[in-house]
């Protein structure tokens, strides 16, 4: 069964500090890996898609790496802003389905 | 790009009374919808998937005669909470696969309350 972790649960930055989200997953059978954020109340933002065979995406200020045979992806945010305030979700596709990590809970103070 | 259009973004309800939930793909066929609920600072989790024609797969532990999904036609799907009660509020969000390139979209999210 895979399991998807996010580290930390919840992070508090000052802004123009780069944001370093983790993200790790069990079973390396994945089709792809997705990041997402979530404001308050609402649905998912897509923010990144890293294909299985692909190594980064990049995205502005946003990076995503996937490192499959260690189950691990990393989000960097560059320069982040006081709008970069959410919660940010990692999800991996696999045999149909979409597994999620719990989260990481975003504060970027002024 | 892809978007699955969700409706209401809130709800509040009197116990026993049903609620419906609609998703609706606006530019692509919708072949397959997942539903999703979220409970306050937790990730979602999935309730079941519903394919175009077909009968909804649920998840262990999801009651198919509570939650009723239809999928009766490639661009919309619905999620129908019977009979509900206050511990079924909740935050419920729907999503579609959109092609090998694009992973899922997501709709916007229903806030269920039940008094």
């Amino acid at each position: 069964k895979q399991e998807v972790t996010q580290i930390p649960a919840a992070l508090s930055v000052p802004e123009g500090e780069n944001l370093v989200l983790n993200c790790s997953f069990t079973d390396s059978a994945i089709y792809n890996l997705q990041w997402f954020r979530q404001d308050p109340g609402k649905g998912l933002t897509s923010l990144l898609l890293i294909q299985s065979s692909q190594r980064e995406q990049t995205s502005g200020r946003l990076n995503a790496s996937l490192d499959k045979s260690s189950g691990r992806s990393t989000l960097y945010i560059a320069a982040s802003q006081p709008g970069d305030s959410a919660t940010y979700l990692c999800a991996v596709s696999g045999w149909g389905k979409l597994q999620f990590g719990a989260g990481t809970q975003v504060v970027v103070t002024p | 790009g892809a978007v699955v259009s969700q409706h209401p973004s809130w709800v509040i309800c009197k116990s026993g009374t049903s609620v419906k939930i609609e998703c609706r793909s606006l530019d692509f066929q919708a072949t397959t919808m997942f539903w999703y609920r979220q409970f306050p600072k937790q990730s979602l989790m999935l309730m079941a998937t519903s394919n175009e024609g077909s009968k909804a797969t649920y998840e262990q532990g999801v009651e198919k005669d509570k939650f009723l999904i239809n999928h009766a036609s490639l661009t919309l799907s619905t999620l129908t909470v019977t009979s509900a009660h206050p511990e079924d509020s909740s935050f419920y969000i729907c999503s579609a696969p959109t092609g090998k390139d694009y992973g899922y979209t997501f709709g916007s999210g229903t806030r269920l309350t039940v008094v």
